[in-house]
């Protein structure tokens, strides 16, 4: 079973690129890097997926290295309301499609 | 994306009695359905794994008769709380996956919060 590791928590201000990453040592070669954002007392939403190389939506980036063993979810020029926890999961064919959440990382921006 | 309800978005109730939660897919068919549950603070813990049409596959420690899971239709998935007690007060979310395939992006619902007095 995939597991990562990520910062517990992040302080950012309004207006910086946000980095965060997360090592995932032991992804399995059919596995997929999916980020997730959560606000307090709601679902977690889908931010970004991929596999290898770099992925970019009109929410982030997604940095994979060629050894896929870490990933890298940029946040460009972040408000204060992308205050919020992101986990960082692994998941296709070692846990059988299963998300299995870690702590997470909260981030704080402030004004 | 593909929208999840689920119903109600709280409850409380008395201890011992029972509280069922509801999870719908509204715009889209979901074979699979998981169903987590979330402490204040913490991560989210999956509980559950609900196959349309199938009996559900439990994560080790979770009692699948205090956990009553029913999957009878490609857009419904119910967990039902059997004899709550205030140490099952907690968060509650479901997701779904729209296809059979493995790599799918899950959807998640708005999550249920039960507190059992």
């Amino acid at each position: 079973l995939a597991k990562t590791t990520q910062p517990i928590s992040m302080d950012s201000y309004e207006g910086q690129e946000v980095n965060i990453t997360c090592s995932h040592n032991n992804i399995a070669t059919n596995d997929y890097i999916t980020w997730y954002q959560q606000f307090p007392s709601q679902g977690p939403r889908f931010i970004i997926q991929g596999y290898k190389t770099k992925v970019t939506n009109e929410v982030a980036s997604l940095f994979i290295p060629a050894d896929r063993k870490s990933s890298t979810l940029s946040l460009p020029r972040v408000s204060l309301s992308d205050t919020a926890v992101y986990y960082c999961l692994v998941y296709g064919s070692s846990n059988t499609g299963k998300l299995i959440f870690g702590q997470g990382t909260t981030l704080q921006v402030k004004p | 994306g593909a929208v999840v309800s689920q119903h109600p978005s709280w409850v409380i109730c008395k201890s011992g009695t029972s509280v069922k939660i509801e999870c719908r897919s509204l715009d889209f068919q979901a074979t699979t359905m998981f169903w987590y549950r979330q402490f204040p603070k913490q991560s989210l813990m999956l509980m559950a794994t609900s196959n349309e049409g199938s009996k559900a596959t439990y994560e080790q420690g979770v009692e699948k008769d205090k956990f009553l899971i029913n999957h009878a239709s490609l857009t419904l998935s119910t967990l039902t709380v059997t004899s709550a007690h205030p140490e099952d007060s907690s968060f509650y979310i479901c997701s779904a996956r729209g296809t059979s395939g493995l790599y799918n992006e899950q959807f998640f619902g708005p999550g249920t919060r039960l507190t059992v007095l």
